[in-house]
């Protein structure tokens, strides 16, 4: 399978504690993007790495967020200190320069469940 | 800021009962726009991309439209398992940022 994966695919975690996930891309998509989704809602973007550059950040990404992609390949995001209102779908999605402006392709998301 | 808008929130459609789905979007500078489906649990799955009004795309049983303030999905003779979330999004100016829809939820009934 060479699509987008994602893990874990669930995670369930009590409130305060930091919690990281993992995405592989696409293998030859050099940008990557994360998104959180709420029940009932659209993806709402949360940031965007072209190789390992992380070139552009949400407001919704607060302190407690981080993102790396260290390599330009696999990327983490990290949740500090994890709160009630964190839980949610969180998804990865890559894409590749020369295809059609940026179409997106999603992996099958991380659903967290902060107690 | 970007805005998408999506109608109706949900459709229930007998089987072969054709229908459109609608986007209506606000930005500054149309990059692009996307249809993917989303099934329960998992992640969207690209559909379409149109660049500019007039232009069509159609894949089975789905066909896309875009005009200047709107885009379409008409599905033709759907299928049970066309059943699903149906999500729109836009992307504009010089960023990579895409904006998302609520989506339309289509429930297709045998």
């Amino acid at each position: 399978d060479t699509g987008v994966s994602q893990n874990p695919r669930h995670k369930i975690t009590k409130r305060g504690q930091n919690v990281t996930f993992r995405c592989d891309p696409i293998s030859e998509h050099n940008r990557l993007y994360w998104y959180r989704q709420t029940l009932g809602q659209g993806p709402e973007f949360l940031t965007y790495f072209q190789n390992e550059a992380q070139l552009e950040k949400s407001r919704l990404l607060s302190d407690r967020f981080s993102a790396e992609r260290p390599k330009g390949s696999f990327s983490t995001l990290e949740i500090q200190r994890t709160e009630q209102g964190d839980s949610a779908m969180y998804l990865c999605a890559s894409s590749f320069p020369l295809g059609g402006w940026n179409e997106q392709f999603f992996g099958p998301g991380t659903r967290l469940t902060v107690l | 800021e970007d805005q998408v808008t999506q109608s109706p929130e949900a459709l229930r459609l007998q089987e072969g009962e054709s229908s459109s789905l609608n986007c209506s979007y606000t930005v500054s500078g149309l990059r692009g726009l996307f249809w993917y489906r989303q099934d329960p649990g998992k992640g969207p799955e690209f559909l379409f991309t149109l660049y500019s009004a007039g232009e069509e795309k159609e894949k089975e049983r789905l066909k896309a439209t875009l005009t200047k303030k709107e885009s379409f999905l008409h599905i033709t003779a759907p299928k049970p398992e066309d059943s699903a979330t149906y999500l729109c999004a836009v992307g504009s100016g010089g960023y990579q940022k895409v904006t998302f829809g609520t989506g339309t939820k289509l429930q297709v009934i045998p």
